[in-house]
């Protein structure tokens, strides 16, 4: 059974503080890894698919990485807008309805 | 550009009411989801909709039933809510293909009482 699992559960940084957020997986083949961002009363909001160990993406203040077995979503020099929570997710070979999501870590910046 | 639409945004059922979810996205994406989001679950897949005129059960299904309408239409019914059921219900589609993640709506909070 594919497993996600985020860490830490909440993260306090002060404005300009930078941090990483860890996405651990276990999937037997994956297929993609996704990183979104949720506000408060609002739906996921996409950010990125990473395919294989190695790959890099950024976004404004954000950079994913992937290894074999887990994610860090880096935030570097965080605005107290980058508050939300971010959610992981996995897809394995059972295709495209087969993505497994993390609980998310609820990240506040302080400004 | 208003991507997935979901209403209502709130509900409250009593218990053995029945209601129906509905979602529509303009996006002419082939794939859609219903998930269900509970404190310290994680999104959970209730039925997904491959593309027009199909439908499978995801990992949570008991207790629902979805219809696609049309492209544009993927909706979800409650026939007898149980408190088991409240919960924040999001919508989703996507595209095919390895680029692209899903397009979330803004979620209807449904409380069964």
């Amino acid at each position: 059974e594919d497993q996600v699992t985020q860490s830490p559960e909440a993260l306090r940084l002060q404005e300009g503080e930078s941090s990483s957020l860890n996405c651990s997986y276990t999937v037997s083949g994956l297929r993609g890894l996704f990183w979104y961002r949720q506000d408060p009363g609002k739906g996921p909001e996409f950010l990125f698919t990473l395919y294989s160990a190695g790959e890099e993406k950024e976004k404004e203040r954000l950079k994913a990485t992937l290894t074999k077995k887990e994610s860090f979503l880096h935030i570097t020099a965080p605005k107290p807008e980058d508050s939300a929570t971010y959610l992981c997710a996995v897809q394995g070979p059972g295709g495209y309805q087969k993505v497994t999501f993390g609980t998310g870590t609820k990240l506040q910046v302080i400004p | 550009n208003a991507g997935v639409t979901q209403t209502p945004k709130f509900q409250v059922l009593k218990t053995g009411q029945s209601m129906t979810l509905q979602c529509a996205q303009d996006m002419n994406h082939n794939s859609m989801y219903w998930y269900r989001q509970d404190p310290g679950m994680g999104l959970r897949l209730i039925y997904y909709s491959a593309s027009e005129g199909t439908t499978d059960k995801g990992e949570v299904p008991n207790g629902y039933n979805v219809s696609r309408l049309n492209k544009r239409e993927f909706s979800l019914r409650l026939e007898s809510a149980a408190p088991s059921q409240t919960s924040v219900y999001f919508c989703a589609s996507s595209e095919v293909g390895r680029n692209y993640g899903y397009t979330f709506g803004s979620g209807t909070r449904l409380t069964v009482v």
